[in-house]
């Protein structure tokens, strides 16, 4: 029962470069979000989307851009990473709006930028 | 921009003391979920609330929603060892797709 899988676990770059991380879920949910948990901060939300091809803004978007080209995978990407995007990364997902779901969660993803 | 305040921020505690962590807000909401986070690992829910006055029971934690729906909070009975971790609170309004984050709680139980 893999839930949502991120991918990858660990990553190391330098300012000006770009990455992508991915969100995979098997459980077949609408909802996807993507997440930075910073030290005292909490869970900042950075983008979501409500299906397959839709996606929208949250808290804290700037510098980052997400696709969701297929409803099981939620991309993250940062075209020219900075050193204030260093965080750990979370995807969640969960079934839809209808009653109250609570949104499952990868392990992170910890990205440090130099 | 709707905020979550949660408190205390730390909190370090023999094993056997009973703790309350907080959570509150200036706005309502529709629902309020706890999740517990461990290290490595992505936040796992502990219950939601969604009815003003709202208490649960999940074994050792009584979680309680404010009559207002503005508040919550999370009380530990006897806590243990495996009662450590980061605490979270989530609060979502009606007809929306987001939840708001608290800041964290982050617990410790020694032995």
């Amino acid at each position: 029962n893999a839930g949502v899988t991120q991918t990858p676990k660990f990553r190391v770059l330098k300012t000006g470069q770009s990455m992508t991380l991915l969100c995979a879920q098997d459980m077949n949910h609408e909802y996807m979000y993507w997440y930075r948990q910073d030290p005292g901060m909490g869970l900042r939300l950075i983008h979501y989307s409500v299906g397959e091809g839709t996606t929208a803004k949250g808290e804290v978007p700037d510098g980052y851009n997400v696709s969701r080209l297929k409803k099981q995978n939620f991309l993250l990407g940062l075209e020219s990473a900075a050193p204030s995007q260093t965080s750990v990364y979370f995807c969640a997902s969960r079934p839809g709006l209808q009653g109250v779901q609570p949104q499952h969660f990868g392990d992170g993803t910890r990205l440090s930028i130099l | 921009t709707q905020l979550l305040e949660q408190s205390p921020q730390f909190l370090s505690i023999q094993e056997g003391e009973n703790l309350t962590v907080y959570c509150n807000s200036s706005s309502v909401f529709s629902s309020l979920q706890w999740y517990r986070q461990e290290p490595g690992e992505g936040p796992v829910l502990l219950v939601t609330v969604v009815t003003g006055g709202e208490v649960k029971k999940l074994k050792r934690l009584t979680f309680q929603f404010g009559d207002a729906r503005k508040d919550s909070s999370l009380h530990i009975t006897a806590a243990q060892p495996g009662d450590t971790g980061l605490y979270l609170c989530a609060a979502s309004t009606s007809g929306t797709y987001k939840y708001i984050f608290g800041t964290g709680t982050r617990l410790k139980v020694l032995a």
